[in-house]
């Protein structure tokens, strides 16, 4: 069975750091792309970042390029989100997903799926 | 970006009834070389993340009840529920993967009238 777990997240300072991890089993990691969402409080989700099956391409919404860095470690299964310069407008709960799946030929776009359970950051002095 | 706009943005059915939620994009998510179209719809219950319900724009997800359907092409779609169950109070999202980046509908919230 598919498992994706958070760990990180809390209250943080304006302008401080905060780094998420999403923890993943059941499922070979390295043939996949993964991806962040976050949903504020009463809002809808919004899509932040993803990374390649070996951490070669990256993207963000315009909204976090140059604050956050999403990175990857294969040989953990695990997928991390380091959100430096945070600003209250970053207050969200953030989910891990599965992305789109890659064999040795191409890579195939996935709807998101599954996804971790989700991590609360509040940004607020 | 492609901006996805769902309607309506809340909805009141009563139970055995249909509900109807439809999603709109700014611009085509049907790739013409495999005729697919790039766009899933997700469940999301109050404190839990978002359940993949349909992709591909009618392909139902691997144990998700045959009430559930999809329709649509090109840039509109909709998600039906034949007959609606307590269990299906919760927001229903839709949600594009043609391309980065990925974009959402705001979510239409679907409860019991």
């Amino acid at each position: 069975e598919v498992h994706l777990v958070q760990s990180g997240g809390g209250l943080v300072q304006p302008g401080g750091p905060l780094r998420l991890s999403c923890t993943t089993s059941g499922f070979t990691f390295s043939n996949y792309w993964m991806s962040w969402v976050r949903q504020a409080p009463g809002k809808g989700l919004e899509w932040v970042a993803n990374i390649d099956q070996d951490g070669s391409e990256k993207y963000y919404v315009d909204s976090v390029k140059g604050r956050f860095t999403i990175s990857r470690d294969n040989a953990k299964n695990s997928l991390s989100l380091q959100m430096n310069s945070l600003r209250a407008e970053d207050t969200a709960v953030y989910y891990c997903a599965r992305d789109r799946y890659c064999d040795s030929a191409a890579c195939y776009s996935n709807p998101l799926g599954p996804w971790g359970q989700g991590t609360l950051v509040t940004v607020a002095s | 970006d492609i901006v996805m706009t769902q309607s309506p943005d809340s909805l009141a059915v009563s139970l055995g009834e249909r509900a109807t939620i439809n999603c709109k994009s700014s611009q085509s998510v049907l790739y013409s070389s495999n005729s697919k179209n790039y766009l899933a719809w997700y469940q999301q219950q109050p404190g839990q993340p978002p359940k993949l319900l349909i992709y591909w724009a009618s392909t139902r997800e691997s144990g998700v009840p045959d009430r559930f359907s999809g329709s649509g092409s090109g840039t509109d779609f909709t998600l039906t529920i034949s007959s609606l169950q307590a269990e299906d109070v919760a927001v229903y999202h839709c949600q594009q993967y043609y391309s980065n980046p990925y974009t959402f509908g705001q979510g239409t919230k679907l409860e019991i009238k």
